[in-house]
């Protein structure tokens, strides 16, 4: 079975300071896909970054990064320089194929981001 | 590209009667579609994945005889909550996956919030 921890239910951080979302994942597959997605308060939810099994590369996407590390299982995300806009509800999700041509998407519980002016 | 559209974006519905929400893919086929719920403050849950021309497969304890899934064509999937209830009151969101090379992708509806009164 499939695991996604969120440990941060909650986090408050102060405009502009720098904040990391954790996500600790398991999995018996080899072959996975990890995601990150925003959720405003509207509820749509925003893709924000995926990444494969096979590739560790760290990942810096403007005020955004991701630290992929296997030996963890850990796929942590940093808000640099945090803005009021970047207040939401943060999850991160672990996809294993489930058969039949699909994969199957298990969330975490979510990190609530507010970030304070 | 990839965009994936529910209607409605908000409904109110009376205890006992039915509310039909559609799914649509508006420039991809999708192969397979998921649905989930998300009660509030709480994660997205897997109820359902549906495959076109097939019967969609239940996650356990979601009833299927309450939640009926249509996938009729590539494009659209509908959730059909039957005799509902109070506690249906949630947000429903669909996902879509276009398959060939892509199955681990999913692409999310904007969500559909439905209260039971």
């Amino acid at each position: 079975a499939q695991k996604v921890t969120q440990a941060q239910t909650e986090i408050s951080v102060v405009e502009k300071e720098d904040v990391t979302l954790d996500c600790v994942y398991e999995t018996r597959d080899t072959t996975y896909y990890l995601f990150w997605y925003k959720q405003p308060p509207s509820g749509e939810l925003v893709f924000l970054i995926r990444r494969n099994s096979f590739d560790e590369q760290n990942e810096i996407s403007g005020r955004y990064s991701w630290n992929f590390q296997k030996s963890t299982s850990s796929f942590n995300f940093t808000i640099t320089a945090s803005q009021v806009v970047d207040s939401a509800v943060y999850f991160c999700a672990l996809s294993v194929y489930s058969g039949a041509g699909s994969y199957q998407l298990t969330f975490g519980k979510g990190t609530k981001l507010s970030v304070i002016p | 590209g990839a965009v994936v559209s529910q209607h409605p974006s908000r409904v109110i519905c009376k205890s006992g009667t039915s509310v039909k929400i559609e799914c649509r893919s508006l420039d991809f086929q999708a192969t397979t579609m998921f649905w989930y719920r998300q009660f509030p403050k709480q994660s997205l849950m897997l109820m359902a994945t549906s495959n076109e021309g097939s019967k969609a497969t239940y996650e356990q304890g979601v009833e299927k005889d309450k939640f009926l899934i249509n996938h009729a064509s590539l494009t659209l999937s509908t959730l059909t909550v039957t005799s509902a209830h109070p506690e249906d009151s949630s947000f429903y969101i669909c996902s879509a996956n276009p398959g060939q090379g892509y199955s681990y992708e999913q692409y999310f509806g904007p969500g559909t919030r439905l209260t039971v009164t």
